[in-house]
């Protein structure tokens, strides 16, 4: 069975401060990977996805993934936070049906 | 997601009730989803259906039952709520073709007193 850790429960960083969320996942297969966001009050949101192909991968709101199969990880960047940014990430993996295996996700906290 | 409608969005209720949480899509979407969000546990499933006459169950689907009225409506229900069964619940829907993600609905926070 699959599974997804996000080492991190809580990231604080200043704004305009570059950003890492970490992402391990465990799968047999090639995966199937995302990242989603949520902000208070709302669903999640696709931030960008990796199915196949070249390994970073560009998503909304200028973010970004690796997917680095030799480390099993998909880390998610972006070169300059802003105070929007904060809230809570979280990462996936799917298997060819599609059916997605969340990590507990990330809580970003941005300082101004 | 605009496309993926739930309601209520907050419900309070006692022990012992039933409660019948909605989803509705626009989109004509055949498969759709239910999870449940705790903090720090992320989400997890509880049931999914590829069809109106294909439901399954997830990971978490003891306590719960789903209905497809039809393929734009997928309701979850829990027939005699308990307090560990207060969480945030999202429905999602999902394209059949390859390489589509799921897009999630805003949630019902439910709490059982």
């Amino acid at each position: 069975a699959q599974s997804v850790t996000q080492p991190d429960i809580h990231i604080t960083v200043s704004e305009g401060a570059s950003l890492e969320l970490r992402c391990n996942y465990s799968y047999g297969a090639t995966p199937y990977l995302f990242w989603y966001v949520q902000s208070p009050g709302q669903g999640l949101q696709l931030l960008l996805k990796y199915f196949s192909g070249d390994t970073l991968v560009q998503g909304i709101k200028g973010f970004e993934a690796e997917f680095k199969r030799s480390q099993s990880s998909f880390n998610l960047r972006k070169p300059s936070v802003h105070w929007s940014d904060a809230a809570e990430y979280f990462c996936a993996v799917a298997t060819p049906g599609n059916m997605l295996t969340f990590g507990g996700g990330t809580r970003l906290m941005v300082k101004p | 997601d605009a496309d993926v409608t739930q309601t209520p969005r907050n419900r309070i209720t006692k022990t012992g009730k039933r409660i019948m949480l909605e989803c509705s899509q626009t989109k004509g979407h055949d498969r759709m989803y239910w999870y449940r969000q705790d903090p720090g546990l992320g989400l997890q499933l509880i049931y999914y259906s590829f069809d109106v006459k294909d439901i399954n169950k997830g990971e978490i689907s003891d306590g719960y039952s789903v209905s497809r009225q039809a393929q734009a409506k997928f309701s979850l229900s829990l027939e005699s709520a308990i307090p560990n069964q207060t969480a945030l619940y999202f429905c999602a829907r999902r394209q059949v073709e390859r390489n589509q993600p799921q897009h999630f609905g805003d949630g019902t926070r439910l709490s059982i007193l």
